[in-house]
């Protein structure tokens, strides 16, 4: 079945650093989603791509996918403590069930 | 907040015992899917509610069978219930046609701890 890989899983920045986590699927997506969760808290959604090469950015988050719709990534500038979370991305294939990474966990130190 | 809702916040059962769990979509949503989420781990699709059919399953066994009411609110049941269920479970409200549906909006999860 699809499976959905994330790197790296833990990440240590001190504030003010970027931050980038990278996610493969190991099939072609329809679409990408990413997700924050907040320590004790529940998945959020971020935002989606879905064209090939596609490129968004929200304030300090850039959000690209790849040209082969098989590969993501997510790059913070300039990262603050309200940062802190694990963030995932959600792969749609085939089988149209989103199926998560297992996530980058992104500590920020003041 | 997203509007949706789940209950309980947390529950503790002992193993071979079952369990219900809850979730309220949010207004004007047809759609719930539920996940599971062991600690450290991303959430993992257990299967998808449209309309009160089920229309999408993840690789989990039958003892994890759910419903939906014509309210679209929906119940996760879990029969015969193991240690490794331990884990957060989330549901995710969403509209749409046909019930796949780009956003999701995931509840606060209920706590499951099975010993």
């Amino acid at each position: 079945g699809q499976q959905v890989m994330q790197i790296p899983q833990y990440q240590h920045v001190q504030e003010g650093e970027d931050f980038t986590t990278y996610c493969n699927s190991s099939t072609t997506l329809s679409n990408i989603q990413w997700y924050k969760q907040r320590p004790g808290g529940h998945p959020v959604f971020l935002i989606q791509l879905v064209k090939s090469g596609e490129v968004k950015k929200q304030k300090r988050l850039t959000f690209q996918f790849g040209e082969a719709k098989k590969n993501s990534s997510l790059h913070i500038t300039a990262t603050q403590t309200t940062d802190v979370g694990t963030y995932f991305c959600a792969g749609r294939g085939s089988a149209r069930q989103l199926t998560f990474g297992s996530g980058t966990q992104l500590t920020v130190l003041p | 907040e997203t509007g949706v809702t789940q209950s309980p916040t947390h529950l503790i059962k002992t193993r071979g015992q079952q369990v219900t769990l809850r979730c309220s979509s949010q207004s004007g949503h047809n759609t719930v899917s539920w996940y599971q989420q062991a600690l450290g781990q991303g959430p993992q699709f257990i299967f998808q509610y449209y309309r009160e059919e089920e229309n999408g399953r993840g690789n989990f066994p039958p003892r994890f069978s759910g419903l939906q009411f014509p309210n679209y609110s929906s119940e996760l049941n879990v029969n015969a219930l193991e240690l490794d269920d331990s884990a957060l479970y989330l549901c995710a409200s969403s509209s749409g046609t046909g019930g796949w549906a780009d956003t999701q909006y995931f509840g606060p999860g209920t706590r499951l701890t099975v010993l």
